[in-house]
């Protein structure tokens, strides 16, 4: 069964406190994982696609990478701005629709 | 560009009550899908559909909840009769095969 954990569930860093946060999958052949953006009252907004192991990806502050296992998004100097859900998908294993985790929520404090 | 366009944002409802929600997709995007997203569950696939044909509806919880395309640029989800148990966001987003996906704002449905 295709399956996105997601972990920490909930993470707060100050403000120029990097970190990472993880994604890990079980997907029988591997066609993309995605990395969405959520903020409250908001559609998921799409930030990367990773394909394929060793893969990385970068966004001003936001970097991505993805093992056979795993993804993680790495956040440099985090601001305010910052605090959002994070959000991880795989395509399933059969046809285009995401399979998502359930989320990090991210607060970034002054 | 407008992107993915979805009403009513917000529907107050009571139990037993037919609730329809609407989207239009992106112009060109050939995959609509239609999400729900809870505290406890996350966001959950309903169905989707490829070139206004519906692909995989294993996720619609049971025959109170139906959707149709009827063309390249409408959706609509329905739920008859609602329940309290319905109460979440839904999401309809589109894309191009295997791209992402561009969602909409969402409907948030409670139903009382």
């Amino acid at each position: 069964e295709d399956q996105v954990t997601q972990s920490p569930e909930a993470l707060r860093l100050q403000e120029g406190e990097s970190s990472s946060l993880n994604c890990s999958y079980t997907v029988s052949g591997l066609r993309g994982l995605f990395w969405y953006r959520q903020d409250p009252g908001k559609g998921p907004e799409f930030l990367f696609t990773l394909y394929s192991a060793g893969e990385e990806k970068e966004k001003e502050r936001l970097k991505a990478t993805l093992t056979k296992k795993e993804s993680f998004l790495h956040i440099t100097a985090p601001k305010p701005e910052d605090s959002a859900t994070y959000l991880c998908a795989v395509h399933l294993t059969r046809g285009y629709a995401l399979n998502f985790g359930k989320g990090t929520s991210l607060l970034v404090t002054p | 560009d407008a992107g993915v366009i979805q009403s009513p944002r917000h529907e107050v409802t009571e139990m037993g009550q037919e609730v329809t929600l609407r989207c239009k997709p992106i112009s060109g995007h050939d995959y609509l899908f239609w999400y729900r997203q809870t505290m406890m569950r996350g966001l959950e696939l309903l169905i989707y559909f490829n070139n206004n044909v519906p692909i995989d509806d294993s996720g619609m919880p049971e025959d109170r909840f139906s959707a149709k395309m009827p063309n390249a640029s409408f959706s609509t989800l329905k739920i008859q009769p609602s329940e309290p148990r319905d109460s979440a966001v839904y999401f309809c987003a589109s894309s191009l095969a295997r791209g992402e996906l561009f969602f909409g704002e969402g409907s948030r449905l409670t139903v009382l």
